[in-house]
């Protein structure tokens, strides 16, 4: 089972500002990088942001990624119909000595 | 432009070993001080980390498919390689190769895959 819980859904209107939270623990997000992958419908989960907060060449300025503590959040600024996707957070866990990725959270646009 | 690509069987039989190919093309895999990882996806089901390699051939597993997964490189054919053996049920997949950056800074470990390949379904069924 995922060591990093999101929230199983979100959504919003156009334009709206949509925030998926990433919860973990001081071995993984507590102590290492937190980063987000986009899977849109069908296709390979795809780096958003890297680093906590850096965003890949090509990915809008409309994502954006914060760490705090033992938890990381994704904002999706000026939503879009283009971002109907899951949205997975990741980082290492330093316990359990491996990558772990977060639960998953589905993001639809009204 | 860097392209990651799997191939292999996309039926495997219980008990028996699962192996995929990934071609890595547009770069090559031993020239940076990149990682080349395995992640794979039950089907309507979240992201596992399988495993990395390091053209060196230096790896790292998830301890918990470790007993069972073996990741090697090719660099002269620019591919690595995954084989999972003794396969159940429960590997069936998508399974997605990737590049890996993986380094431990003094902030911690900096762990992201970018970019992946397609991935490949794989069955497991007699």
């Amino acid at each position: 089972q995922s060591v990093l819980t999101q929230p199983p859904s979100a959504s919003g209107t156009p334009g709206q500002r949509v925030t998926i939270s990433c919860s973990g623990s001081s071995s993984n997000i507590g102590s290492n990088t937190v980063n987000w992958y986009q899977q849109l419908p069908g296709t390979a989960p795809k780096l958003l942001i890297y680093s906590n907060n850096q965003r890949p060449s090509g990915v809008p300025d409309r994502f954006s990624g914060s760490k705090s503590g033992t938890s990381a959040s994704l904002a999706i600024s000026g939503l879009q119909s283009e971002d109907e996707a899951d949205y997975y957070c990741a980082a290492w866990d330093d316990s359990l000595n491996r990558g772990v990725f977060g639960t998953g959270t589905k993001v639809t646009v009204l | 432009q860097l392209q990651l690509q799997e191939s292999g069987p996309g039926l495997v039989k219980p008990s028996e070993t699962l192996s995929l190919t990934c071609t890595v093309s547009g770069g090559s895999i031993s020239s940076s001080s990149y990682y080349w990882g395995w992640i794979r996806q039950p089907p309507g089901k979240g992201l596992e980390w399988i495993g990395s390699i390091y053209y060196s051939g230096s790896t790292y597993y998830n301890p918990s498919l470790k007993s069972r997964v073996t990741i090697s490189v090719d660099t002269s054919k620019n591919q690595f390689s995954l084989k999972l053996s003794s396969v159940t049920a429960a590997d069936t997949a998508v399974y997605y190769c990737a590049r890996h950056e993986f380094e431990r800074y003094s902030s911690g470990w900096y762990n992201w895959f970018d970019p992946w390949g397609q991935g490949t379904l794989v069955t497991v069924s007699s």
